[in-house]
């Protein structure tokens, strides 16, 4: 299974926009981008995904390198309620998903 | 309408003794996933369903794991001869095909004494 490297943790304030980054160098042709994101105490959440192209969701919004090779999740106006683990997984389609360690985000008021 | 439901919340057990989880995942749902999330560890996949079949075992850790899903719906984890490394929070997933999002239910978290 190809790899992701995200930070280990962000940070950001209430109200500003986050870009939290991730790259998969090793992507093959078949593997879709997810983001998931886990709240403290509660299972993980699905953010959004793709293959190439940009994604917008009412969530986020997903933009993928011309290349593949890196991805950026952006989060629009951050709220507390953002604060999360936030997972970049590399799948294809029938496959199932292999979590790393994720971003920690941290929101301020 | 209701999402994935897992019970029991919590279990705790003692060492050597079996216990089952179960996963009842959103109606209509094809695919079934099983992880586990250990303290302060990111969540490792054990095994999925698609229908009542399970086409990858890969992730159970050993012998003493099994899981079935009966009338591709319900599905029960089971760890025989429990050991403390097994304490967990154990989540199930289900998704309405294999390449759609996952929807994951709150956990059973399993402590072995």
């Amino acid at each position: 299974d190809a790899k992701t490297t995200q930070p280990n943790s962000m940070e950001s304030n209430e109200e500003e926009p986050v870009h939290l980054p991730c790259n998969h160098s090793t992507i093959s042709g078949t593997d879709y981008i997810h983001w998931y994101r886990q709240l403290p105490s509660q299972g993980p959440e699905y953010v959004i995904h793709g293959l190439t192209s940009n994604v917008n969701n009412r969530m986020a919004s997903l933009a993928i390198a011309e290349d593949r090779k890196s991805s950026t999740l952006i989060l629009h106006r951050a709220t507390l309620r953002d604060a999360a683990v936030y997972y970049c997984i590399l799948s294809s389609w029938t496959d199932k998903l292999i979590f790393g360690t994720g971003t920690r985000l941290q929101v301020f008021p | 309408g209701a999402g994935v439901s897992q019970s029991p919340s919590n279990k705790v057990t003692e060492k050597g003794k079996d216990v089952e989880l179960r996963c009842d995942p959103i109606s209509g749902h094809t695919a079934l996933y099983w992880y586990r999330q250990s303290l302060g560890q990111g969540l490792e996949f054990l095994i999925y369903f698609q229908g009542n079949s399970a086409p990858d075992k890969s992730g159970l850790p050993s012998d003493r794991f099994s899981a079935e899903r009966t009338g591709g719906s319900v599905s029960t984890l089971t760890i025989q001869r429990t050991q403390q490394e097994d304490s967990a929070v154990y989540l199930c997933a289900s998704s309405l095909a294999l390449d759609n999002e996952q929807f994951f239910g709150p956990g059973t978290r399993l402590t072995v004494l």
